[in-house]
């Protein structure tokens, strides 16, 4: 059974482009998170997708990021315009529901983004 | 507040050592969840546990065990006999009641030398 996928693995964009990351999660899982990891601090949540809804998305750091999941399968994550913060890893998990508790995410070997 | 704290920046041991990586939580939640995960070279964050609040027995797989301690809001993670493939940044997370998202540590480096 194949992982999380992400695509591109590395992207090195300047100030003001605008980028956009892919994910393909685990087939069969509902749940989609995108998480991010800036320069060596901890890994923070951006958003949660149960099919191709927003549960949560309490993590987005502004409006310059939009991501979404048409048809609940995989989601993008737009950066327009990019600012130099926001380098770093963009992680993808998928999971499916559990029950009696909380599901494990599963991890997309993630995306490096650099702006200069 | 929800907090996830990895005081163990770096450690570097030598093959078949034992090393204890520290994971403290902090929150107000009766039920919640810990997980660790593995980040090798490659990059990709591998699962390796995960843990409910109300099971605080110990447990072992393989050369890898885990102490949860309530009491003291801790979550260890022992590697036994260490090996080289060892070698990666290890997370541990919390996963607050009623929602989904995780909340992880800075992470701790294991350097493992032959």
């Amino acid at each position: 059974e194949a992982g999380v996928t992400q695509f591109p693995s590395h992207s090195v964009i300047e100030k003001g482009q605008t980028v956009t990351l892919r994910c393909d999660p685990i087939s069969g899982h509902d749940n989609l998170y995108w998480y991010r990891r800036v320069m060596g601090k901890e890994i923070k949540f951006l958003l949660h997708f149960v099919k191709e809804s927003k549960q949560d998305e309490s993590g987005m750091p502004n409006n310059r990021f939009l991501a979404e999941r048409t048809g609940g399968t995989y989601s993008t994550l737009k950066v327009q315009p990019a600012e130099l913060e926001d380098s770093g890893v963009y992680f993808c998990a998928s999971s499916q529901d559990e029950r009696g508790g909380a599901d494990t995410q599963y991890f997309g070997p993630g995306t490096r983004l650099t702006v200069l | 507040a929800q907090k996830v704290t990895q005081a163990q920046t770096e450690i570097s041991v030598v093959e078949k050592e034992d090393v204890t990586l520290d994971c403290v939580y902090e929150t107000r939640d009766t039920t919640y969840y810990l997980f660790w995960y593995k980040q090798p070279p490659s990059g990709e964050l591998v699962f390796l546990i995960r843990r409910n609040s109300f099971d605080e027995q110990n447990e072992i797989s393989g050369r890898y065990s885990w102490n949860f301690q309530k009491s003291t809001s801790s979550f260890n993670f022992t590697i036994t006999a260490s090996q080289v493939v060892d070698s990666a940044v290890y997370f541990c997370a919390l996963n607050p009641y009623n929602t989904d998202k995780l909340i992880f540590g800075t992470g701790t480096r294991l350097q493992v030398f032959p």
